[in-house]
């Protein structure tokens, strides 16, 4: 299967400062990207879904400018935790989804953040 | 009312049991449906799409009734390996989790 890359796999911060963490698929063109945030014991939740060029779609709740997203091309988008708290501390996966039918959507291996 | 529902478990089977999953969503208009396996801090894995006409893979069977807006996925024979928690997963214009069910197989 297409295969989706994040980097870094795992970051520890101290709290106040920013992080960024990219989002890659490497063999296909993902006209669209979501990221999801997972918490200890709980499922996957939907932060935004964001579209190669344009501005990404936040889910509500969470803070746009918090969680800064690009997505500049078909193969790369990256999150930014801004001011990072400990309460932002959690498990960060992106997704990628092809532009064609059926548009098949792949899982990154998942970045786990610790903001101390 | 959550967007996808499934049993909170955890499930503690013996090897070899049987054991079903439940799950129902809340959003008529949804597409598509499957069951992801997630491993302890790992991303999440497709298992299996589900279809209206139900679906086997292996051990593994998953129905959907759309109706009744309830997705199912049986395990025959479970493995030590099946440990995991199972996602029940909906999707309309992106995909929505359920909260995922824990299965532990025991010797």
């Amino acid at each position: 299967g297409a295969v989706v890359s994040q980097h870094p796999s795992w970051v520890i911060c101290k709290s106040g400062t920013s992080v960024k963490i990219e989002c890659r698929s490497l063999d296909f063109q993902a006209t669209t990207m979501f990221w999801y945030r997972q918490f200890p014991k709980q499922s996957l939740m939907l932060m935004a879904t964001s579209n190669e060029g344009s501005k990404a779609t936040y889910e509500q709740g969470v803070e746009k400018d918090k969680f800064l997203i690009n997505h500049a091309s078909l193969t790369l988008s990256t999150l930014t935790v801004t001011s990072a708290h400990p309460e932002d501390s959690s498990f960060y996966i992106c997704s990628a989804r092809t532009g064609q039918v059926p548009y098949e959507q792949y899982f990154g291996p998942g970045t786990r953040l610790t903001v101390t | 009312r959550k967007e996808v529902e499934q049993d909170p478990g955890p499930f503690n089977v013996p090897e070899g049991a049987t054991v079903a999953f439940n799950c129902t969503y809340s959003n008529s208009a949804s597409q598509s449906f499957f069951w992801y396996r997630q491993d302890c801090r790992k991303e999440p894995k497709l298992l299996m799409s589900v279809y209206s006409s139900g679906n086997e893979d292996g051990r593994f069977t998953a129905q959907l009734n759309r109706a009744s807006q309830y997705i199912s996925l049986l395990i025959r024979d479970s493995k030590l390996s099946d440990s995991a928690t199972y996602l029940c997963v909906v999707r309309t214009n992106d995909m929505r989790f359920g909260a995922g069910t824990r299965l532990t197989v025991k010797p």
